[in-house]
């Protein structure tokens, strides 16, 4: 069973559109996060939940807002895509109290 | 600022040439370290992890990595490296205290047969 499952595996969009990812780990952690890879591969966090409560917020657009219906699920909505928004984005999780980090696939979108 | 130093940016090897990577964390206080691999077009893999004890840790694959406290240091090693190896290879903390990994820029290693 795979732990942190993201879908869409690939999304190709238009620039304007509105989009989401969807992130979901079976590992009963507590706290889920995205990351963004950029080009050059450089991994930046974005956004962190706790138990459904966002507890970081990085320097990202407000065109970004991520949404923990429960605290097995972050999902990342995006409007108003622009070009620079194509990356991968890797959704993770972490059980409160450990330091580990487990990785989803990954999702490339890819806006043009 | 606080960060997350690879000195490497592109490293290109022959089969089983020795490889270092290095790694330096600007963070003050208790810190968990890592490196994780990504093989081309796929996820993050956890290849070792340092939390306390023997500063030499042994993960998956042959790598080994040492903490140096004094240096600030969390450098990835293997002996021999292989064409499967080729990868990008991340270092990243986890300040305790903290409420997220931090990764470095990471290291693309070419390896060629």
């Amino acid at each position: 069973d795979t732990a942190v499952s993201q879908t869409p595996k690939y999304l190709v969009t238009q620039m304007g559109n509105d989009k989401s990812i969807k992130c979901e780990q079976n590992l009963g952690h507590d706290t889920m996060y995205w990351y963004k890879q950029d080009s050059k591969k450089f991994l930046k966090i974005m956004f962190s939940y706790n138990n459904k409560e966002l507890i970081i917020n990085e320097t990202v657009p407000n065109r970004f807002s991520p949404k923990s219906p429960d605290k097995a699920h972050l999902n990342l909505h995006i409007n108003s895509l622009e070009l620079g928004d194509s990356a991968v984005y890797f959704c993770a999780s972490r059980q409160e109290g450990e330091t580990e980090a487990f990785f989803g696939q990954g999702t490339r979108l890819t806006v043009v | 600022a606080q960060s997350v130093s690879q000195h490497n940016h592109h490293v290109i090897l022959s089969e089983a040439a020795s490889l270092e990577l290095g790694c330096n964390y600007s963070y003050g206080g208790t810190v968990n370290l890592f490196w994780y691999v990504q093989y081309p077009g796929q996820h993050l893999q956890l290849l070792l992890k340092y939390f306390s004890g023997d500063p030499l840790v042994k993960g998956i694959k042959g790598f080994e990595a040492e903490f140096i406290k004094s240096k600030f240091s969390f450098n990835l090693r293997k002996p021999s490296v292989q064409w499967s190896d080729t990868a990008e290879y991340f270092c990243a903390v986890f300040r305790i205290g903290g409420t997220a990994l931090i990764f470095g820029k990471g290291t693309t290693l070419s390896v060629s047969s």
